[in-house]
This record gives structure tokens, C-alpha cells and sequence, in this order.
């Protein structure tokens, strides 16, 4: 069935490094992934989208990566700070809005 | 503060009984999602809503049952409730319904004992 996978369930970085949290996926058909970001106690937070007509797209200090071939996106935050300590969360996009969410990576940073 | 409102924040009930959890959208959002968290389920879709009528369904049991009123606010309703159905309920909103932006609430945390 469809599904999208977290490698790594825990990671830790150094502040002020760059983190690179990895995501793969089973349907080659998927075409709409976006990154969420969970901090404790709080709902998921939109951080960046992307379309399968893109490989890659920037934000503020966060690129998402996605390489069709192989069906795998990451996620890659520059200089990471304290505030960035949270869970992250990969989902593809269903049918607008019907997000099916990857299992979560949870990053410490560590000062 | 992502503007999604949802009421109650901690609910703890007893098996068999029902509750209703409320949210409220973001100003001028149409669009409503139910999701579910759990530990061992993760985050669950559940069910959709656009300007009052359904629009996707997930994985909703059918114990629970969801509605989009005129005002736009939306509830989600849990009957016959079981041990397993503790979780965390999120609410989101979007203005489009063919975005993966979702706007989320802060979450209804159900314990059933």
C-alpha cells in the first residue's frame, strides 16, 4: 500500500550545524510532499511543499530534495538552532488535504 | 498561533461514553480536516470537510461522525469510546482544498479509562 517512511526515528546535531533529515516513499505515482515540524505539545506546522515537477526547493534556511529515482526527499535545515528541536514529519499528498504522514524523526540540537 | 481553535484541550472520559470536539477554522478558510495522533498509529487522517459537505474520508471508525456547520466550525463526535481511541485529535484548516498546507490546531488530548 502507499506509505512514506522516516530513516532515522532520532537525531542529533550540533547547534549551528546543518541537519539533513531523510524520508522515503513506496508510490512512484506521488507527485505533492510536504514537510511538517511538531514541537512538544503543540499541532504540525508547515514548513515546505514540493511538487514532482521540482527536484528541489528552498526556504528560509530549510531546502527539500526530491529525487523521483530512487523515491526518496529530505529535508535539510542550515545552521541549526535550539528552536529547531522538534519532531519532523514528511507527508505525501493524497487528495488535497488527505495527508498520509511518515512516522516522525525527532531532532535534539544540541548548544 | 496558526488561528485553528479547538476546544476542549484535555478531555478524560470513560469507556462507552461519547464525547464532541470543536474547532474552529481560520478566518476565511473553507476547508476542515480531523486527524488523529496516536503512538502507535502516528498522525491518521480521518475526515474532510468543504463549506459544509464531506469531502474525503479516511480511516474514521465508524463509531465517530463528523460535521461542518453554516458558520463554518466543525465537530467531531466519539461515541462508545474505547481504551484505544486515547490519542491526540488535531484539527486543521486550509483555504484550498488541493493544498497539502494545512493549518493545524493545538490538538484535543482524549484519555478513556
Amino acid at each position: 500500500g502507499e506509505s512514506v517512511g522516516l530513516h532515522l526515528p532520532t537525531l542529533s546535531v550540533q547547534e549551528g550545524d546543518n541537519s539533513i533529515i531523510n524520508c522515503a516513499y513506496s508510490n512512484s505515482a506521488s507527485d505533492y510532499f510536504i514537510w511538517y515540524k511538531q514541537e512538544s505539545g503543540k499541532g504540525p506546522q508547515f514548513i515546505i511543499d514540493i511538487r514532482s515537477n521540482m527536484d528541489k526547493r528552498q526556504g528560509q534556511r530549510v531546502t527539500v530534495l526530491l529525487n523521483k529515482t530512487v523515491k526518496h526527499l529530505s529535508l535539510q535545515i542550515a545552521a541549526t538552532q535550539p528552536g529547531d528541536s522538534a519532531v519532523y514529519f514528511c507527508a505525501e499528498n493524497k487528495e488535497g488535504g488527505k495527508l498520509i504522514f511518515g512516522q516522525g524523526t525527532e531532532l535534539s540540537v544540541k548548544p | 498561533d496558526s488561528g485553528v481553535t479547538q476546544t476542549p484541550k484535555h478531555l478524560i472520559t470513560a469507556t462507552g461514553q461519547r464525547v464532541t470536539l470543536r474547532c474552529s477554522p481560520r478566518s476565511g478558510d473553507l476547508s476542515v480536516y480531523w486527524y488523529q495522533q496516536s503512538l502507535d498509529q502516528g498522525l491518521q487522517f480521518l475526515i474532510q470537510y468543504y463549506n459544509g459537505e464531506e469531502r474525503a474520508k479516511g480511516n474514521i471508525l465508524e463509531r465517530f461522525s463528523a460535521q461542518q456547520f453554516p458558520d463554518l466550525h466543525s465537530e467531531l463526535n466519539l461515541s462508545s469510546l474505547e481504551l484505544g481511541d486515547s490519542a491526540l485529535y488535531f484539527c486543521a484548516s486550509s483555504v484550498r482544498v488541493d493544498t497539502g498546507e494545512l493549518f493545524f490546531g493545538e490538538g484535543s488530548r482524549l484519555t478513556v479509562l
